[in-house]
């Protein structure tokens, strides 16, 4: 069965270091994700990204925030200059939402990112 | 308005009984209402999605019933397993008009115990 996936599954970083997030979204899959889920809370939205360019960013989506799908299967979010209160796990997902097609947005295994 | 709100927080359920979480929407732009459960350290699991022209959708034991008028969703568990011990979130999203991302707004989870 078609997953999303993430590397690295844990990545530790100094506060003010610059840390790529990788995803491999289900292949057939239009829309792309990232979201956050400080631990104990709610998954956040972060960004979404479809045809090569993001379609809609949430507030926490800050200038220090970029994606980018380098190739036809990679999908990254960059964080340039890492503060503490950017701890969490990062999720991607993928949706194959195209018209006709289905909604469902799938997650993957998420990356904890600990900034010191 | 971009807000869903999940009750309760925690649920404890003896083994064979019946889970049922709450959640509520204010944006009637929203036209996609997912659950999904989750699992200690790893990502959300899709679990099961209704669209708001049906009232209910069965998939094996779990349930979502959809109550339009008052904006309002809610996951029946029948016949709960200590396996299913997990926390859920109900989710909510809209693929409706250019501007609509399909971006899930969470709830803020139910964390559900199931006792043997």
């Amino acid at each position: 069965e078609p997953e999303v996936t993430q590397t690295p599954s844990h990545q530790v970083t100094q506060m003010g270091q610059e840390v790529i997030l990788r995803c491999v979204p289900i292949s057939n899959h239009l829309y792309f994700y990232w979201y956050r889920q400080i631990l104990g809370q709610k998954v956040e939205f972060l960004v979404s990204f479809y045809n090569n360019e993001i379609s809609e960013k949430s507030e926490i989506f800050d200038d220090q925030f970029s994606v980018e799908r380098p190739d036809g299967s990679n999908f990254t979010l960059k964080i340039r200059s890492t503060k503490l209160e950017d701890s969490a796990m990062y999720f991607c997902a993928s949706s194959e939402a195209e018209a006709g097609g289905t909604y469902e947005q799938y997650f993957g295994p998420g990356t904890r990112l600990t900034v010191t | 308005q971009q807000q869903v709100k999940q009750s309760p927080q925690s649920l404890i359920v003896q083994k064979g009984g019946i889970s049922i979480i709450n959640c509520a929407y204010e944006n009637t732009a929203f036209d996609y209402f997912p659950w999904y459960q989750q699992f200690p350290g790893k990502g959300p699991a899709l679990l099961i999605a209704i669209r708001p022209d049906v009232s209910e959708k069965k998939e094996g034991r779990f349930t979502i019933s959809f109550n339009k008028s008052a904006k309002q969703f809610s996951l029946h568990i029948m016949d709960s397993q200590p396996g299913d011990s997990a926390t859920y979130f109900c989710a909510a999203g809209s693929f409706r008009g250019k501007s609509n991302t399909g971006k899930l707004i969470f709830g803020q989870g139910t964390t559900l115990q199931v006792k043997p």
